[in-house]
């Protein structure tokens, strides 16, 4: 079945850098992706609409300038956690829907899971 | 109101048992319910998703939707100590594009030998 990949799975940074997680679709092409946080013992809450060769679409209180998100390719989106802050300590989530766009054609990547220090 | 809502739980059941976990959700306009499961510390996995009124089922899994109620369900058969996770309702809210899903705030479920 198709398979989204998330890299990296674990990441440990110091506060104020920056962090990359990328998102990508190894046996498919993603026209879009979505981009999820998940805070502990809570729910996925969605943050941002990734378009391959578009602007990314972000959900109400969620940074763009803190979140850059960059879908350059039908197989890859990047999420860049600029100037991480502990707060900002997450598990990272995305999700690729399809070409198609058929029902069901929504697959997730293994998550990442970032702690700042 | 939450847009989706389920019990957090934790729902306990012996193994061999029904489990049945339920959700409702706010938009009459959603149009696509998925329900996932999801072990600490991993990424949700899709069980099933439901688009028409009525049941649907996948083995040991049913899901059930009822529009006019602003209800889906999934019920597990021959409940396994394997399902023990937490599990996920998601809606893909009317007017949004698909695959933009809400999620509630999932249901711990465990079963018991």
């Amino acid at each position: 079945g198709a398979v989204v990949s998330q890299h990296p799975s674990r990441v440990i940074c110091k506060s104020g850098t920056s962090v990359k997680i990328e998102c990508r679709s190894l046996d498919f092409q993603a026209t879009t992706m979505f981009w999820y946080r998940q805070f502990p013992k809570q729910s996925l809450m969605l943050m941002a609409t990734s378009n391959e060769g578009s602007k990314a679409t972000y959900e109400q209180g969620v940074e763009k300038d803190k979140f850059l998100i960059n879908h350059a390719s039908l197989t890859l989106s990047t999420l860049t956690v600029t100037s991480a802050h502990p707060e900002d300590s997450s598990f990272y989530i995305c999700s690729a829907r399809g070409t198609s766009g058929g029902s069901g054609e929504l697959f997730f990547g293994e998550g990442s899971r970032l702690t700042v220090l | 109101q939450k847009e989706v809502e389920q019990n957090s739980g934790p729902l306990s059941v012996p193994e061999g048992a029904i489990a049945s976990l339920n959700c409702t959700y706010s938009d009459r306009g959603s149009q696509s319910f998925f329900w996932y499961r999801q072990y600490s510390g991993k990424s949700p996995e899709l069980i099933m998703f439901i688009y028409s009124n009525g049941d649907k089922e996948d083995g040991r899994f049913t899901a059930q939707l009822n529009k006019a109620s602003q209800y889906v369900s999934l019920l597990i058969r021959d409940s396994q100590p394997s399902d023990s996770a937490t599990y996920l309702c998601a809606v893909n809210p009317g007017g949004t594009s698909y695959g933009k899903l809400t999620f509630g705030q999932g249901t711990i479920l465990t079963v018991h030998p």
